[in-house]
């Protein structure tokens, strides 16, 4: 049984490049979402994907940010022209329904790409 | 407006010790979750516990507890008998039910706790 895995786990990049980041989810979770953390801070959410349909997108998602998850399994994370802001730990999380409350779409969350933009 | 506070940004605890994390948060929606994860330096979210909103008792996990009030919205964690181990950034987080189907996690700003031997 894997995880949630997340690739690469770091990436320094220069200002002006693009870079995207992949994360695989858990077998069978339908919902996957994007969050970044800043340095000292909790995460925040970016956006959401049930199966291939991404459902929702935070106003931090900037135009140069765009997500997809073709076929509902993997997804992408595409940063165009980063900017030193963009400098973050990006976390993917998976989840799916269970058995029982509400409360059993438990997201079980990836080991996270760390973003250097210098 | 903020909706997950977290007032303590670093704390120590001795061995063995017991320590109470603090969260307090804010939402309109009557079906909501909160939850507790640990961020190792590693950086891996791991979820500790949760407690529902209709849920009658506090919520425990092993040596975690959450001490759920309600009619003063605060659910801080409570860890018994700590461990060197348990040293690491402490994320209180809150998923609303009926208004946002999406079920993303809103997170407070964290307490980093330092188990001293």
């Amino acid at each position: 049984d894997t995880g949630v895995s997340q690739d690469p786990r770091h990436k320094i990049t220069k200002r002006g490049q693009n870079v995207t980041f992949r994360c695989d989810p858990i077998s069978e979770h339908n919902r996957l979402y994007w969050y970044r953390q800043t340095l000292g801070q909790g995460p925040e959410f970016l956006t959401y994907f049930q199966n291939e349909a991404q459902l929702e997108k935070s106003r931090l998602l900037s135009d140069r940010f765009s997500a997809e998850r073709p076929k509902g399994s993997f997804s992408t994370l595409e940063i165009q022209r980063t900017e030193q802001g963009d400098s973050a730990m990006y976390l993917c999380a998976s989840s799916a329904p269970g058995q029982g409350s509400l409360w059993d779409y438990e997201q079980y969350f990836g080991p996270g790409t760390r973003l250097t933009v210098t | 407006a903020q909706k997950i506070t977290q007032t303590q940004p670093g704390m120590f605890v001795q061995e063995k010790e017991a320590v109470t994390l603090d969260c307090t948060y804010d939402t309109s929606d009557p079906s909501y979750g909160l939850f507790w994860y640990k961020q190792p330096s590693s950086g891996e979210m791991i979820f500790l516990i949760y407690q529902g909103s209709y849920d009658q008792q506090n919520a425990t996990e092993g040596r975690y507890s959450l001490n759920f009030q309600k009619a003063r919205k605060s659910a801080n964690l409570v860890i018994s008998a700590s461990q060197l181990g348990d040293s690491a950034m402490y994320f209180c987080a809150m998923r609303e039910g009926l208004m946002d189907s999406s079920y993303k996690l809103i997170f407070g700003s964290g307490t980093r706790l330092l188990v001293r031997p």
